[in-house]
């Protein structure tokens, strides 16, 4: 079983839908992270979360440390949101990410 | 604006030959990691170093070697002992303070011949 587990693996929505994004994982950790990869090959840092809940216009991530379970969510989905959305976990003082297979969207019009 | 370079954005490799895949950072942090993505798997680690002249293997470094001379610069070589080299590489950078995230260059494709 993998460290890290992202569900769905692909996700097709309709612009303006509220999409939902899952990473579950099985060690204890000391930041999540949520990643975005465009098709270019380049990736983006969206959120580092430790606990609670963080929002960035209409992206919100929010962790559960006890279940170890976080979630992204994008609220109204425009298609430029098309992307790889990736859950990555950092353990230790050493600062390694462990990273999920990550999850494709695509928003169509 | 500061932020990672990695160079070039496609590379084509002869087999048996070594090629060395370039990143640099002006953000002046301290840690600079190279990681490997195939289709359908997650980003796996091959180097990472934290400071100038030392850096440590990751999950999956056999067939490569990397050096820290400086601090912006973590040149990645894929030797020819690699047996898989064809792959998307991506390098990234953090600071070691635990409030900070990691910032992500825009990866290199290297495609093996």
């Amino acid at each position: 079983k993998n460290e890290v587990e992202q569900s769905p693996q692909n996700l097709t929505a309709q612009e303006g839908e509220f999409i939902t994004i899952n990473c579950s994982y099985s060690v204890g950790i000391s930041a999540l992270h949520w990643l975005q990869q465009h098709p270019g090959g380049g990736i983006v840092s969206l959120f580092m979360l430790s606990s609670g809940k963080k929002k960035h216009g209409r992206l919100i991530a929010t962790i559960n440390i006890q279940e170890k379970h976080s979630s992204l969510h994008i609220t109204a989905s425009h298609p430029r949101d098309s992307a790889v959305y990736i859950c990555a976990v950092g353990k230790g003082s050493n600062y390694k990410l462990t990273f999920g297979k990550g999850t494709l969207l695509t928003v169509n019009p | 604006d500061g932020g990672i370079t990695q160079s070039p954005k496609y590379l084509f490799r002869k087999e048996g030959q070594n090629v060395t895949l370039s990143c640099e950072q002006n953000l002046n942090h301290d840690a600079m990691y190279w990681y490997r993505q195939d289709p359908g798997q997650g980003l796996r680690l091959i180097y990472y170093s934290q400071i100038v002249n030392d850096f440590q293997k990751g999950d999956i470094a056999e067939g490569y070697s990397v050096s820290r001379e400086k601090k912006e610069s973590f040149p990645l070589t894929v030797t020819s002992a690699q047996k898989n080299p064809t792959a998307f590489y991506l390098c990234a950078s953090s600071i070691l303070d635990r409030r900070h995230g990691y910032t992500f260059g825009s990866g290199t494709r290297l495609t093996v011949v």
